[in-house]
């Protein structure tokens, strides 16, 4: 099984919301990444999980709040979001940080 | 910060045409991996590069890694419409994965 999972496909949601995204693979693997990617743009790095705990924290703002409750799982808890904040967000996985990413499908989110 | 460019930004060839894009980092690099991104979809890798030097082959694609590890290209051989989407460079450095801004490739049939 190489796949990665991703709920929802697609979110919209106000400011004063509260959701979460949820990512799960069942891999083996170790590491576990969020991404946040605009149209047209690369994906940009946001956290990176080693060993279910946070190794890199690329200044996100603190309305995204990562959590990964077992070696399997990854959340990404959102609260009071801005409109510049829709993207597509990307779940990966990967064996350790120097080896290949494999990517879920992708939540895409609108914020209103 | 470490910065992974790649060119060209788009590229439109006739089906048939070979196709390169080429991605330069401003650090040396641990290793650098190939991704390609559908339209609509998400990103699949398609290899990674270790060694100075190194060159591999998948059918009609060749990848491969500078002698300095800081560059890195990736050479289509007669393009098929299959091959249309995003490519992008990533390089390894530091404990992350930086990616380069893609390479967008269309394929007239």
């Amino acid at each position: 099984d190489t796949e990665v999972t991703q709920t929802p496909k697609h979110l919209v949601m106000g400011m004063t919301n509260k959701k979460s995204l949820k990512c799960e693979q069942h891999m083996g693997h170790r590491a576990m990444y969020w991404y946040k990617q605009k149209a047209k743009k690369p994906p940009e790095l946001m956290f990176v999980y080693s060993y279910e705990k946070l190794s890199i924290n690329e200044s996100v703002p603190s309305r995204f709040s990562p959590e990964c409750p077992n070696s399997s799982l990854l959340n990404l808890h959102l609260h009071a979001l801005q409109p510049e904040d829709s993207a597509l967000y990307l779940c990966a996985s990967s064996h350790g940080p120097s080896y290949e990413q494999y990517f879920g499908p992708g939540t895409r989110l609108t914020v209103t | 910060g470490q910065q992974v460019m790649q060119i060209p930004q788009y590229q439109h060839v006739q089906e048939g045409e070979d196709f390169t894009t080429y991605c330069n980092s401003s650090t040396t690099l641990s290793n650098i991996q190939w991704y390609k991104q559908r339209p609509g979809g998400h990103p699949v890798f398609l290899i990674q590069l270790v060694k100075s030097g190194e060159v591999k082959k998948q059918k009609r694609l060749t990848f491969q890694f500078g002698e300095a590890k800081k560059n890195s290209s990736l050479h289509i051989t007669a393009t098929q419409t299959t091959d249309v989407g995003t490519y992008f460079c990533a390089g390894y450095s530091v404990l992350k994965l930086t990616f380069g801004k893609g390479t967008l490739l269309t394929v007239n049939p």
